[in-house]
């Protein structure tokens, strides 16, 4: 049973960069069936897809983050990490690391489902001076 | 992208049945069958229901289908409990190979 821990800081300060990282166990970033995600849910609001990253490195980003976000992958550590910049208040939110079912290979064929199977608990990120 | 539009709330009582709605796009609910549903109890992460439009991944009751029409999807609860009362989300995978998540739908079981 795979499972994501995020860590990082719980304040940032406005204009400044938020950085996280999600630390995965029972399983390995190296795996090609799987991205890895990072998703983001403000006080009392809905869910935000933020981005996500292979084990190769290639990434995809909500294109209304795109121009201040990074998400790289650590194979040797087993964690992916994400780094915002520019930070406001409107980035204040709970922080969560998912893995996304990339394929299913069955029957000698690739099944594309693309969901988010396992999340890890979440951190919250308050911005304030 | 926009966020899939879900109705705020949805309440029924126990044993109804209840159906959430998620409305879309060609571009993301419409064009594929990538559409899932995800359950969140208060200070809790999302926990995945349904899967590409109505499959339930292991351990998740088949009370819970999923079915999709179109640009809609739709969740419907069947026999409805307690501890069905929660927060839904849907999800799609979208055709600039994105991901993009409903309003959210509270569900009160009365």
């Amino acid at each position: 049973q795979v499972k994501l821990q995020e860590s990082g800081p719980g304040r940032v300060k406005p204009s400044e960069t938020l950085s996280l990282t999600c630390s995965v166990s029972g399983g390995t970033v190296s795996i090609g069936s799987y991205y890895w995600s990072w998703v983001r849910q403000p006080p009392g609001k809905g869910l935000e897809w933020i981005g996500h990253v292979y084990y190769s490195g290639s990434t995809n980003y909500n294109p209304f983050l795109k121009s201040r976000v990074a998400i790289s992958v650590d194979t040797s550590t087993n964690q992916f990490s994400l780094k915002l910049n520019s930070v406001t208040a409107a980035d204040t939110a709970v922080y969560y690391c998912a893995r996304v079912v990339y394929y299913d290979y069955v029957g000698g064929s690739y099944h594309y489902q693309y969901f988010f199977d396992s999340w890890g608990q979440g951190t919250l990120v308050t911005v304030s001076s | 992208q926009s966020a899939l539009t879900q109705p705020p709330s949805v309440s029924g009582s126990p044993g109804q049945s209840v159906t959430i709605s998620c409305s879309g796009t060609s571009s993301d609910v419409g064009s594929y069958s990538r559409v899932s549903w995800y359950q969140q109890s208060p200070g809790t992460a999302p926990k995945v229901m349904i899967y590409e439009v109505s499959n339930r991944p292991s351990g998740v009751p088949d009370r819970f289908s999923g079915s999709k029409s179109g640009n809609t999807a739709s969740l419907t609860i069947s026999g409805l409990q307690a501890d069905d009362e929660a927060d839904y989300y849907c999800s799609s995978y979208t055709t600039s190979s994105t991901y993009v998540f409903g309003t959210g739908t509270k569900v009160t079981v009365l």
